[in-house]
């Protein structure tokens, strides 16, 4: 186990299309989340689970964005009718089960272009 | 909302100076401050992290206060060393969740 593995690296996508992301955690982390960062800005809170309940979605999914972790395992978070301002660095982390406020740790991300 | 400020956006400093960037945080309830180094093209790494209990935590040239009554927090770098070269990021739980709202990163740059 190297860490949080995440698929694609890169992702070039005409607008319109539908694109998946798959992230697989560090394999004794229950907990998983997702992250968005463009460039200049620190990542954004997306969404995150507990094995496989998703605890909590942010404003900024919109109903275009569904992920979802079917065996508390990897996860994988879709984004429907891309558009432009789509684009940006999706990261991954997991982190340590049995301690609330244990340091994530990231994946390399997933780097979305729409045009 | 909650927020995070981050200051500065960018930092110089000669190797073997210190450097010191600081993060305020909106939400009194936060109780984890955790800061990631990211390299050009790399991953977010935690670097050193803090909880609401500590006011000081120090790992070997690394070093983050914590003034809970002012809602600051500080990384301290000392003896810089040209790998430390990267962008910072600060982060502030929000309240006592697992989720974590970041501050907008600080580019250093150490030159030899």
């Amino acid at each position: 186990d190297t860490g949080v593995s995440q698929d694609p690296r890169h992702k070039i996508t005409k607008r319109g299309q539908n694109v998946t992301f798959r992230c697989d955690p560090i394999s004794e982390h229950n907990r998983l989340y997702w992250y968005r960062q463009t460039l200049g800005q620190g990542p954004e809170f997306l969404t995150y689970f507990q094995n496989e309940a998703q605890l909590e979605k942010s404003r900024l999914l919109s109903d275009r964005f569904s992920a979802e972790r079917p065996k508390g395992s990897f996860s994988t978070l879709e984004i429907q009718r891309t558009e432009q301002g789509d684009s940006a660095m999706y990261l991954c982390a997991s982190s340590s089960p049995g301690q609330r406020n244990y340091g994530y740790t990231f994946g390399s991300g997933t780097r979305l272009t729409v045009v | 909302g909650e927020n995070v400020e981050q200051h500065p956006s960018t930092l110089s400093v000669q190797e073997g100076d210190s450097a010191v960037i600081k993060c305020t945080y909106s939400d009194s309830a936060s109780n984890y401050f955790p800061w990631y180094k990211q390299e050009l093209g790399k991953r977010p790494q935690l670097i050193i992290d803090i909880r609401s209990n500590v006011g000081e935590k120090k790992d070997q040239r690394i070093a983050v206060t914590l003034n809970k009554t002012a809602k600051h927090f500080s990384l301290h770098i000392t003896e810089t060393q040209p790998e430390d070269s990267a962008v910072y990021f600060c982060a502030a739980s929000i309240g006592n969740t697992d989720k974590l709202i970041f501050g907008t990163g600080t580019r250093l740059q150490v030159f030899p």
